[in-house]
């Protein structure tokens, strides 16, 4: 059946680090795949999505490219902030409405 | 009005209690969700609703009963709750204005509920 494997966390790095959160899919057919991003506190909000191979999503500085080869949408930011510390995960869509998410990635960033 | 709101933010009950969690989205989505979230964790669906007829049910205990009184609110009510319930309660919906496996889903901030 489809899945999603995400790396573990949590993600320690200093401000202004480049950042790499992998993913990884199996899924039958061409779905949309999205990252959410969770903030301390809060509901889950849609970051950033791709609907087709190659496609790359791209918000707030985080960029995702949509890798049919590798069957992988690693999420990546050049230049991490104090203000990005959140949980991220990644999802992929499935047919009657559900979504499968990843583990989820908690990343925290130092001054 | 471009998101979903959850009411209240916060609820602590007792395990006799009953209690209700309200969702209202006003963008005209067609589906609507309840997961729940444990410390850590994915959030996990419970129940979907779609065109205001329930379509989904992960096999939840009874003790969970929704409602979807019209296309814009979705109700989570409660009643003898087990301390194990005490979660983060997501409310999303969802445009489906795309066939197949393409419509994101948008989130409310949630209900933090614990069980006494």
């Amino acid at each position: 059946g489809d899945s999603v494997t995400q790396m573990e966390g949590p993600v320690t790095l200093s401000e202004e680090a480049f950042l790499t959160i992998n993913c990884t899919y199996t899924a039958t057919g061409y779905p949309s795949l999205f990252w959410y991003v969770q903030y301390p506190g809060e509901g889950l909000q849609l970051l950033l999505k791709a609907t087709k191979a190659d496609d790359k999503g791209s918000n707030k500085g985080f960029e995702a490219t949509y890798r049919k080869e590798t069957t992988s949408f690693h999420l990546e930011k050049g230049s991490v902030q104090v203000s990005d510390s959140a949980v991220y995960f990644c999802a992929l869509p499935q047919f009657a409405d559900k979504l499968i998410f990843g583990t989820g990635t908690r990343l925290q960033v130092f001054p | 009005d471009t998101e979903v709101t959850q009411t209240p933010k916060h609820l602590v009950m007792g395990m006799t209690n009953k209690k209700s969690l309200k969702c209202e989205q006003h963008m005209g989505h067609r589906a609507m969700y309840w997961y729940k979230q444990k410390a850590k964790k994915p959030p996990e669906l419970m129940f979907v609703y779609s065109y205001e007829k329930l379509s989904i049910n992960e096999s939840v205990p009874s003790r969970f009963s929704p409602e979807c009184p019209n296309s814009s609110l979705l109700n989570l009510h409660l009643h003898a709750l087990q301390p194990e319930d005490s979660a983060l309660y997501l409310c999303a919906s969802s445009p489906r204005e795309l066939a197949g496996r393409y419509n994101e889903q948008f989130f409310g901030p949630g209900t933090r509920l614990t069980v006494l």
